[in-house]
C-alpha cells in the first residue's frame, strides 16, 4: 500500500540555519503531498501542501516541492527561528471507497536553539 | 469559531473501565476522523465518517466504537480499556469531496492502567 517515510529526528539546529527535513512517498496513483506542524501541547495545523507534480508550497518562510521522479516532498527553510521548535509530520492523501484518506509519516522533532 | 475542540484533555483510566471522547466542529464539516497518536508511529486512523449517521472502519478500529448523530459531533468509545490504549487522541474534520485539507483538534490524553 501507500506509505510515507520520513527522516528521523530529532533534528537540532542553531537560529538562523538551514533546515532540511526529507520526505519520501510511495503511492499507486497522485496523490497529494502536505506537511503538518505539531508545535507543543496542541494539534496538528496545516503548514503546506501540493496537489501535482512540480507544486510548491510555501508558508511562513517554509518551502516543499512535490518531485514526482523522485517521489519526494522536502520541506525546507532558509533561516529558522526558536520558535519553529515543533514536530513536523509529511502525509499524503489517497482516494479510497469514496473518500480521501490520509497516510502520515512518523514525525520529525525540529529544536532550534537559540 | 472555535474550530475543533475535544472533551477531555487529559483522562486516566482502569483497565476494563469505559469512557466516550466527544470531538466538535463548528465548521459545518462532512468529514470527520478519529487518529491515534503513539512515539514512533505518526497517526493512525480508527475510525472516520463522511457525514451525519455513517460511520466506517480506519487502519486500527479494534477495541473502539464511534457515533456520528449528529454533524456536528463525532464520538469514540472505549467499552473495556486496555493499556495498548494508552495513546494521544486526535480528531480532525474535512469540508467536503473537493477538499483535502483536515483541520485538527487539540488531542486528547489518554493514561490506561
Amino acid at each position: 500500500g501507500n506509505s510515507v517515510t520520513q527522516m528521523e529526528g530529532p533534528v537540532t539546529l542553531s537560529e538562523e540555519a538551514f533546515l532540511t527535513i526529507n520526505c519520501t512517498y510511495t503511492a499507486t496513483g497522485y496523490p497529494s503531498l502536505f506537511w503538518y506542524v505539531q508545535y507543543p501541547g496542541e494539534g496538528l495545523q496545516l503548514l503546506l501542501k501540493a496537489t501535482k507534480a512540480d507544486d510548491k508550497g510555501s508558508n511562513k518562510g517554509f518551502e516543499a516541492t512535490y518531485r514526482k521522479e523522485t517521489t519526494s516532498f522536502h520541506l525546507e527553510k532558509g533561516s529558522v527561528q526558536v520558535s519553529d521548535s515543533a514536530v513536523y509530520f509529511c502525509a499524503l492523501s489517497e482516494r479510497a471507497s469514496g473518500t480521501y484518506k490520509y497516510i502520515f509519516g512518523t514525525g520529525t522533532r525540529l529544536k532550534v536553539l537559540a | 469559531n472555535a474550530g475543533v475542540t475535544q472533551t477531555p484533555k487529559f483522562r486516566v483510566l482502569k483497565t476494563g473501565q469505559s469512557m466516550t471522547l466527544l470531538c466538535a466542529q463548528d465548521m459545518n464539516h462532512e468529514y470527520m476522523y478519529w487518529y491515534r497518536q503513539d512515539p514512533g508511529m505518526g497517526l493512525r486512523l480508527i475510525h472516520y465518517s463522511v457525514g451525519e449517521g455513517t460511520t466506517a472502519k480506519g487502519e486500527v478500529p479494534d477495541g473502539y466504537n464511534v457515533s456520528r448523530l449528529k454533524k456536528q459531533n463525532f464520538l469514540l468509545g472505549l467499552e473495556s480499556a486496555a493499556p495498548s490504549q494508552t495513546s494521544v487522541y486526535f480528531c480532525a474534520s474535512r469540508q467536503d469531496r473537493g477538499v483535502e485539507t483536515q483541520y485538527f483538534g487539540p488531542g486528547t490524553r489518554l493514561l490506561v492502567l
